[in-house]
């Protein structure tokens, strides 16, 4: 039962250079968030989606584009990264609204 | 502007005694709250939610508090445990927008 799954585990990139994190959930859930995590500022919603195909910005939209083309799956890419995208990026989903969200165990992306 | 507020970076607790930890939230919408554990390396995991018909629920050692004319509320662990050391955050979400939106943390350490 491997719920949500993050790939890679930790990646380091030199500024400019791009990269996609991939977070796949086999719960069969319609909703799908990324957050990123840095000290003192707490989880921070980057993008979510409501379902297949749908897309939405969060709190830290800028400088991300994400897809959602299947249920299972939703992307996150960086197309030019910076220092300032540092973190540690958090994949999440949920069955519906108003019902928990099951994280995945992390992204830690270092940008030198 | 922080929505969902932790206000307490770090408490520490004797074993056995109570653990309180607090959240408030300024957005009059939030319907849903929610407190998730995380270790080290790891994503966060749920606790406990709380809807904003309810002004009290309970599970096992954990019981969460919610004054929503003071948008604030409140994780109980009772008693604590060494295992409870984590950080803790409160989330809430508004079921129009289906967001998840986090408060910055609160390190628990329960000392033996």
């Amino acid at each position: 039962n491997a719920g949500v799954t993050q790939t890679p585990k930790f990646r380091v990139l030199k500024t400019g250079q791009s990269m996609t994190l991939l977070c796949a959930q086999d719960m069969n859930h319609e909703y799908m968030y990324w957050y990123r995590q840095d000290p003192g500022m707490g989880l921070r919603l980057i993008h979510y989606s409501v379902g297949e195909g749908t897309t939405a910005k969060g709190e830290v939209p800028d400088g991300y584009n994400v897809s959602r083309l299947k249920k299972q799956n939703f992307l996150l890419g960086l197309e030019s990264a910076a220092p300032s995208q540092t973190s540690v990026y958090f994949c999440a989903s949920s069955f519906d609204r108003n019902t928990e969200a099951f994280f995945g165990q992390g992204t830690r992306l270092t940008v030198v | 502007d922080q929505q969902v507020k932790q206000n307490s970076p770090s408490l520490s607790v004797q074993e056995g005694r109570i653990s309180i930890l607090n959240c408030d939230y300024t957005n009059s919408m939030f319907d849903y709250f929610l407190w998730y554990k995380k270790y080290p390396a790891e994503g966060p995991t749920f606790l406990i939610s709380i809807s904003s018909i309810k002004d009290k629920n309970e599970d096992g050692r954990f019981t969460v508090f919610l004054n929503k004319s003071a948008k604030h509320l409140s994780l109980h662990i009772v008693p604590s445990q060494p295992g409870d050391s984590a950080v803790y955050f409160c989330a809430a979400s508004d079921s129009g927008t289906y967001k998840y939106i986090f408060g910055t943390g609160t390190r628990l350490k329960v000392l033996a």
